[in-house]
């Protein structure tokens, strides 16, 4: 079974300055979709970026952009000009392209990330 | 455009007492179904999931069932609740088509607290 690993339980940033929040997984597969949500203090949980395996160009939405390196099996997600709203716990996901994807994602046990003005 | 609704946002039972939690899409057509539990300043555990009307995965032995009566309508339910089912629990649906690459929209939570 797919496992994900987020190493660092809470992490904090300078408002305006640039975070890394790490991600690994372990799998057999080659093929496979990876995500990061974001879930603020309200306990919504908001899609932040998603990866495609298959895709060697990382992912990028606006400040936040991933560091994608396959055969490390290592997802890390990096916040750029960070912002109080961005403060939230951020979950790492993966899904199997198993069923032709019809799998549940598969969730780390978050990083919680601190903005300080 | 496509909501989900969960309810109730909180619920406070007695231990022993029953339990119903009710998720319903709108604006979509089979969805996958989901069903989490979010114990306090933890990761997010699959308790179930369900690809179809009837058909029903569960990801975790425990005293809590599912059931999905109708396509778009996903129920979380338990006879007897334990102080251990306390926690947050979320709904999401996936779309079916996707091909792995859609995400998982999540409904706003129910807090459960058990006394």
């Amino acid at each position: 079974a797919q496992t994900v690993t987020q190493s660092q339980p809470e992490m904090s940033v300078q408002e305006a300055e640039t975070v890394t929040l790490s991600c690994t997984y372990d799998t057999s597969e080659s093929d496979y979709y990876l995500f990061w949500y974001k879930q603020p203090p309200s306990r919504q949980m908001i899609l932040v970026i998603r990866q495609e395996a298959y895709k060697q160009q990382n992912a990028t939405e606006n400040r936040f952009s991933v560091n994608f390196q396959k055969a490390a099996k290592s997802f890390s997600l990096k916040i750029s000009d960070s912002q109080l709203g961005d403060a939230a716990m951020y979950f790492c996901a993966y899904r199997s392209l198993r069923n032709s994807g019809n799998t549940p994602l598969v969730f780390g046990k978050g990083t919680r990330l601190s903005v300080i003005a | 455009s496509q909501t989900i609704h969960q309810w109730p946002a909180t619920l406070v039972q007695p231990v022993g007492s029953p339990l119903s939690l009710e998720c319903t899409v709108e604006g979509t057509s089979n969805p996958n179904l989901y069903w989490y539990r979010q114990a306090a300043g933890r990761g997010l555990q699959l308790l179930f999931y369900s690809v179809g009307i009837g058909q029903i995965s569960s990801e975790v032995p425990q005293n809590l069932s599912a059931s999905r009566p109708q396509d778009r309508q996903f129920i979380l339910s338990s006879k007897k609740l334990l102080l251990s089912d306390s926690g947050f629990y979320l709904c999401a649906w996936s779309n079916i088509r996707g091909k792995g690459n859609q995400p998982q929209h999540f409904g706003d939570g129910t807090r459960l607290s058990i006394l």
